[in-house]
């Protein structure tokens, strides 16, 4: 069964960093691209970044560019998202997500959300 | 960066009625790379339709979907209770990967 399980998510201070990350399990972690996608409260899904099975490829969304800086670890199946200089609009649940096996890919696995909360 | 448009923002209807929910592109988009999502309060989202008309594993044949270039639809025959969420539409088409802004299917 696959299963993706995210961590790392609190409060913190405008301006200051967070490292998420996402344990994956049940599947071939390092033959499947993992994106991190996110969703304000009360708002719609917003993508965040995107990394290749090997690691080599990454995209990010304009809005964390520079900021954000997606990762993973094959050998511990997990996949993370450094956050820095985090402002008050980087609030939301960060889902850890799967590109699917499928042409697309689209996302077929979804982890259960870690709450990142920027205030002072 | 590819955006999408969903319509209505809000569809009101009764359980056994149809609905049809609209995504537009603001480019014309591959239909390899136009899924479909649909997220229940307090859940995580749920992948329904991929290559803009292939159901995922376990989805109802009561979903569909259709569309080309920049206008999809995602269609469900009869309204089950369990339908009554919201549907994303997203593509992959491009290194920026896109949602649309949700479509809320209530019920009337």
């Amino acid at each position: 069964e696959v299963q993706l399980l995210e961590s790392g998510g609190g409060l913190v201070q405008p301006g200051g960093s967070l490292r998420l990350s996402c344990a994956a399990s049940g599947f071939s972690f390092s033959s499947y691209g993992m994106s991190w996608v996110r969703q304000a409260p009360g708002k719609g899904l917003e993508w965040v970044s995107v990394i290749s099975g090997s690691g080599t490829g990454t995209y990010y969304a304009d809005s964390v560019k520079g900021r954000f800086t997606i990762s993973r670890d094959n050998s511990k199946n997990t996949l993370y998202l450094q956050m820095n200089s985090l402002r008050d609009e980087d609030t939301a649940v960060y889902y850890c997500a799967r590109d699917g096996d499928v042409p697309g890919p689209p996302f077929d696995y979804w982890g259960q959300g870690t709450l990142v909360t920027v205030s002072s | 960066e590819i955006v999408l448009t969903q319509s209505p923002g809000t569809l009101s209807l009764s359980p056994g009625e149809r609905a049809t929910l609209s995504c537009r592109a603001s480019q014309s988009v591959t239909s390899t790379y136009l899924a479909w999502y649909q997220q229940k309060p307090g859940q995580s989202p749920r992948l329904l339709i991929y290559g803009a008309s292939s159901r995922a594993t376990g989805i109802p044949d009561r979903f569909s979907g259709s569309g080309s270039g920049t206008d999809f639809t995602l269609t469900i025959s009869r309204l089950e209770p369990e339908d009554f969420a919201v549907y994303y539409c997203q593509q992959s088409g491009s290194s920026l990967y896109t949602f649309g802004q949700g479509t809320k299917l209530e019920i009337k």
